[in-house]
């Protein structure tokens, strides 16, 4: 059973375009909605997260869009460069940041010169 | 100064052979985790533990045996090792402000 479905698998853009990442979630008790930034040989590194009394967040160039009702949120990068290349996942807790997270299976993201 | 620090980063083991992967934190969280990684990059919850108590197992088969001998480190041994074991073990560890995750080993079950 997947709680949190993520699309698409891989997305290749040009530089300076902007991709979108989009997940859906269908456990309602989830109250924190943090997106990870894996780069080959790396762990997972937080990268920007949002709590659902709010509709948009943005940190630079990263900007997550949520969307209550339709159980569902996003993550935009803006102006993407190729240093940006890497997989990104959503993921979801009850609780907050330290409780136990549940991952979307990941987006491979490449961008082109 | 690493944050979170797995060791080894790479094991390579025959079918049948028992392995550890030791984790050590400085960040004074009080919660540990591991994830394994499959191929297609999935990321999953085996085990947390909070200030040396287990307080998640995935029903992940009892040949994984965590062990949190103080809340700043949470060791991972494995028995009888099988092939699907083969994958990317994260070590992490968390506060209210979110993961901090290990670099991973890559265990490939041979």
């Amino acid at each position: 059973q997947q709680q949190v479905k993520q699309s698409p698998q891989s997305l290749i853009v040009q530089k300076g375009g902007i991709p979108i990442i989009n997940c859906a979630y269908e456990n309602t008790a989830f109250d924190y909605f943090p997106w990870y930034q894996q780069f080959p040989g790396k762990g997972p590194a937080l990268l920007i997260a949002i709590r659902p009394d709010v509709s948009e967040k943005k940190e630079g160039r990263f900007t997550i869009s949520f969307n209550k009702s339709a159980k569902q949120f996003s993550l935009h990068i803006m102006d993407s460069q190729p240093g940006d290349s890497a997989t990104y996942f959503c993921a979801a807790s009850k609780g907050g940041g330290g409780n136990k997270l549940t991952f979307g299976t990941g987006t491979q993201l490449k961008v082109e010169l | 100064d690493t944050a979170v620090s797995q060791t080894p980063k790479y094991l390579v083991t025959q079918m049948g052979n028992d392995k550890s992967i030791k984790c050590e934190q400085n960040l004074g969280h009080d919660t540990m985790y591991w994830y394994k990684q499959d191929s297609k990059k999935f990321l999953k919850i085996m085990f947390s533990y909070n200030n040396k108590e287990l307080i998640i197992n995935e029903t992940v088969p009892n040949r994984f045996s965590p062990k949190s001998p103080d809340k700043a480190h949470l060791n991972l041994h494995i028995n009888s090792l099988e092939l699907g074991d083969s994958a990317v073990y994260f070590c992490a560890s968390s506060q209210a402000s979110g993961y901090t995750f290990g670099s991973g080993t890559r265990l490939t079950v041979v």
